[in-house]
């Protein structure tokens, strides 16, 4: 079965700093990767996804990601972070056998200091 | 309005009561999904359906039954609730289980 780790709980970065939250995956093949953000009270929105093809994926919001399959990871990136990014970010595996259902990663809080 | 949409928002219980949370999806799509929010757990699978009458368990069914005799409706219903069953409940659709996964809103519940 897939399974998902956030190894950051909670991270804290400067308003206009760069930002990486990372994600590894296990899962024999070539896995189908979500990124979703959920601000406060509200449910999840996906900010980005891949399935196949060019490792380096684009999202809404200027996030982006990068498929390692060498390390089983698939960290999500902005250059610059905005204090309305705040929010928890939660990675998630798809696998075209067995269950077949996002499973989710435990979820990073993003803090933005002004 | 076209989506996913769960009701009610919040609901207060007590023990031992049978409690229903719906969701309702205009989309049409093949799956949908149950998943309990918990702190340190993200989002855990309760529940999914690949179509209607097909229903099966996910990582924490126990508890929890579920019923899908309609392509938009996948109500999810504890049947005795527990205060472990305190929670933030979410809805999903998707095409195939296994893409992109639209999400409710949520619906807290508390179990007092």
């Amino acid at each position: 079965a897939q399974s998902v780790t956030q190894p950051d709980i909670h991270i804290t970065v400067s308003e206009g700093a760069s930002l990486e939250l990372r994600c590894n995956y296990s899962y024999g093949a070539t896995p189908y990767l979500f990124w979703y953000v959920q601000s406060p009270g509200q449910g999840l929105q996906l900010l980005l996804k891949y399935f196949s093809g060019d490792t380096l994926v684009q999202g809404i919001k200027g996030f982006e990601a990068e498929f390692k399959r060498s390390q089983s990871s698939f960290n999500l990136r902005k250059p610059s972070v905005h204090w309305s990014d705040a929010a928890e970010y939660f990675c998630a595996v798809g696998a075209d056998t067995g269950r077949r259902a996002l499973t989710f990663g435990s979820g990073t809080r993003l803090q933005v200091q002004p | 309005d076209a989506g996913i949409t769960q009701s009610p928002r919040y609901k207060i219980t007590e023990t031992g009561r049978q409690v229903t949370l719906m969701c309702h999806q205009t989309w049409s799509h093949s799956y949908m999904f149950w998943y309990r929010q918990d702190l340190g757990h993200g989002l855990r699978l309760i529940y999914y359906s690949a179509a209607a009458d097909i229903t099966d368990k996910g990582e924490v069914p126990d508890g929890y039954v579920v019923s899908r005799s309609k392509t938009e409706n996948f109500p999810l219903t504890l049947e005795s609730a527990t205060r472990s069953q305190t929670s933030v409940y979410f809805c999903a659709s998707s095409v195939e289980g296994n893409t992109e996964a639209f999400f409710g809103q949520g619906t807290r519940l508390t179990v007092v």
